[in-house]
């Protein structure tokens, strides 16, 4: 059971370059999760998945995309990246949630990107 | 729009001393409030969750918070540091209510830990 794993572990990129982040989970999770994790910001929310073939804006979406094909990967796409962009990225899986049935999300290990 | 604060952004606390790490959230509904805790060059890791019930909930690696409605604080506690609990901590907050959105987590800034020996 090897959980949330993420590829790849680091990445530099130029401007203007895109690049795909992939997230792969073996929990059999519905929900999946990316975020940007910048100094002093915690982390913030870039797209989600409530579903195999479904995905929805977190709160900084901008300049990213996302597809989630199959139930145990959720896919991360920067089509032209920008410096700002420069961040460590983590991917996270949870069990459905149903009201008080809240259940805690399970972190990748992180992608390191710098945008140059 | 729910919110939490991590006011501090350091915490040092010497080895075997009782710790607290703070945290006050705002959200429109029932809170559902969790801790994770991140080692260096690694992700996060869930410590406890407070959904409902009793105020006092105990979690890993011998970790408690209270949850304090009146205050809307979320203080995490441990009643003795070890030199290995230091990392950086994370707060989070979901707003229960069942509508648009109400999947989302949103994580403090993150107060370091320094325990020292």
């Amino acid at each position: 059971n090897a959980g949330v794993t993420q590829t790849p572990k680091f990445r530099v990129l130029k401007t203007g370059q895109s690049m795909t982040l992939l997230c792969a989970q073996d929990m059999n999770h519905e929900y999946m999760y990316w975020y940007r994790q910048d100094p002093g910001m915690g982390l913030r929310l870039i797209h989600y998945s409530v579903g195999e073939g479904t995905t929805a804006k977190g709160e900084v979406p901008d300049g990213y995309n996302v597809s989630r094909l199959k139930k145990q990967n959720f896919l991360l796409g920067l089509e032209s990246a920008a410096p700002s962009q420069t961040s460590v990225y983590f991917c996270a899986s949870s069990t459905k949630s149903t009201g008080v049935l809240t259940y805690e999300q399970y972190f990748g290990p992180g992608t390191r990107l710098t945008v140059t | 729009a729910q919110s939490v604060a991590q006011p501090e952004d350091q915490v040092n606390v010497a080895e075997g001393n009782p710790l607290t790490v703070k945290c006050t959230y705002s959200v429109s509904g029932n809170p559902y409030l969790f801790w994770y805790v991140q080692y260096p060059n690694r992700g996060l890791q869930f410590l406890l969750k407070y959904i409902t019930g009793d105020n006092l909930v105990k979690g890993s690696y011998g970790f408690e918070a209270e949850f304090n409605k009146s205050q809307t604080s979320f203080h995490l506690k441990k009643p003795s540091a070890l030199v290995s609990d230091s990392a950086l901590y994370f707060c989070a907050v979901r707003d229960g209510y069942s509508g648009a959105g109400s999947y989302q987590l949103t994580f403090g800034k993150g107060t370091k830990l320094s325990v020292i020996p």
